[in-house]
């Protein structure tokens, strides 16, 4: 089993939609949980992170977590095609060096 | 300005030879790192460096080694290159090497081994 499980996707949904992105982990000393954006050719961006359980928003962006059955979740609100990016979840240990370890990443497309 | 800069962008090459990539961040961070991304785009640790100290050395082949002259300079020297290495390679940095601090990635160098 990989530590990190994220459906690659693609996922196509029309612009104004919301979004759920969804990963999960099987290690569960992880206390930390971040998304990353990645555009085509470009490297991966933060775009927001959690500190263990609980709800964090950021505009149209909401990151979740749940550490007893070891969900993490990204919903966008109000999808905008410049949110058309492949997101990348990337869990890490709270302690020790910055290592996280990357989800495969689910490719978002939201069209006009 | 860019903050982390890679070169090449794009790297084509024989199996067999010997090449590498170049990094630099101008952000005054301490702590650098090499990523792999595969075909399936996994991205995958391989080597970090805090202060030119190696502090990561994530299990990769010995003819991929590392060099950091500087903390603001991280080079990736490959040796022996082999098919199985064709990925983009991605430099990043962060403040300090703490766990939760943000990675700011460069823009990556597509490796080609035909």
């Amino acid at each position: 089993q990989k530590e990190v499980e994220q459906d690659p996707g693609p996922l196509s949904v029309p612009e104004g939609a919301i979004v759920s992105l969804n990963c999960t982990y099987s290690n569960s000393a992880f206390q930390y949980f971040m998304w990353y954006r990645q555009y085509s050719r470009k490297g991966p961006e933060l775009l927001m992170y959690t500190y263990s359980s609980g709800n964090k928003e950021d505009g149209r962006f909401t990151a979740q977590v749940d550490k007893s059955s070891k969900y993490i979740s990204l919903f966008i609100r109000d999808s905008q095609p410049s949110d058309s990016a492949t997101y990348l979840c990337a869990p890490s240990l709270s302690g020790g060096y910055n290592k996280l370890i990357f989800g495969a990443g689910t490719r978002l497309a939201v069209h006009p | 300005d860019t903050a982390v800069s890679q070169t090449p962008k794009y790297l084509v090459t024989q199996m067999g030879n010997d090449k590498s990539i170049k990094c630099e961040q101008n952000l005054g961070h301490d702590t650098m790192y090499w990523y792999k991304q595969d075909s399936k785009k996994f991205l995958k640790i391989m080597f970090s460096y805090n202060n030119k100290e190696l502090i990561i050395n994530e299990t990769v082949p010995n003819r991929f080694s590392p060099k950091s002259p500087d903390k603001a300079h991280l080079n990736l020297h490959i040796n022996s290159l082999e098919l199985g290495d064709s990925a983009v390679y991605f430099c990043a940095s962060s403040p300090t090497r703490a766990t939760n601090e943000k990675l700011f990635f460069g823009s990556g160098t597509q490796l080609s081994v035909l």
